[in-house]
């Protein structure tokens, strides 16, 4: 089955700073990339996604790259703010919604 | 906020004990997976309901089970229950047969069994 890694398990930036969480995936098949934000007591956000017939995609602060053939997709968040502090998954999925996640990332945001 | 509400936010359970856990889908969405997160992890996949059947199962014994209703509406069962249990159970609504459709989960219920 699929397996994700996320790298790295924390992160501690400056606000305005930007930052950056990388993943791996392993099955050749997937080809839907969602990224998810966490608060303490809530569920999961959807926050961007890709999918595999695009390289990029940005929204605004926040953009997601995607490299098909080393299998692996990025975060990148431009100048952060405290309010960006949280839990951050990344995901993949060959389809039909059944997401195989990482094991998140927790970024701080200092003020 | 996303339109998928979980009931109830909290449960104490006893080893051994059942437990049925509730998800409302978002409106236009007719199917509803089910995830584990345990403290300091990634959800796990339990399994998804599709037109009220499984569809599809993660690595969970039988002792998990679920039901899907004509409201797309959806329950998660566990029997017996196990320490290891405790969670954070997360339920995801999304639209089915359409490729790489995104999954919105509720706030989850927090289950500890002691």
């Amino acid at each position: 089955g699929e397996n994700v890694e996320q790298h790295p398990s924390t992160l501690s930036v400056q606000e305005g700073d930007s930052a950056v969480i990388k993943c791996t995936y392993s099955d050749s098949a997937s080809n839907y990339f969602p990224w998810y934000k966490q608060e303490l007591g809530k569920g999961p956000q959807l926050i961007i996604d890709i999918r595999s017939n695009v390289g990029e995609k940005k929204d605004q602060r926040i953009a997601v790259t995607l490299n098909k053939t080393a299998k692996h997709f990025s975060l990148h968040i431009t100048e952060t703010q405290p309010e960006d502090s949280a839990v951050y998954f990344c995901a993949a999925s060959s389809g039909y919604s059944t997401l195989t996640f990482g094991k998140g990332t927790m970024l701080l945001v200092s003020p | 906020e996303t339109g998928v509400t979980q009931s109830p936010t909290h449960l104490i359970k006893t080893r051994g004990q059942q437990v049925t856990l509730r998800c409302s889908s978002q409106s236009g969405h007719n199917t509803v997976s089910w995830y584990q997160q345990a403290l300091g992890q990634g959800p796990q996949f339990i399994f998804q309901y599709y037109r009220e059947e499984e569809n599809g199962r993660g690595n969970f014994p039988p002792r998990f089970s679920g039901l899907q209703f004509p409201n797309y509406s959806s329950e998660l069962n566990v029997n017996a229950l196990e320490l290891d249990d405790s969670a954070l159970y997360l339920c995801a609504s999304s639209i089915q047969g359409v490729l790489n459709t995104e999954a919105f989960f509720g706030q989850g219920t927090r289950l500890t069994v002691v």
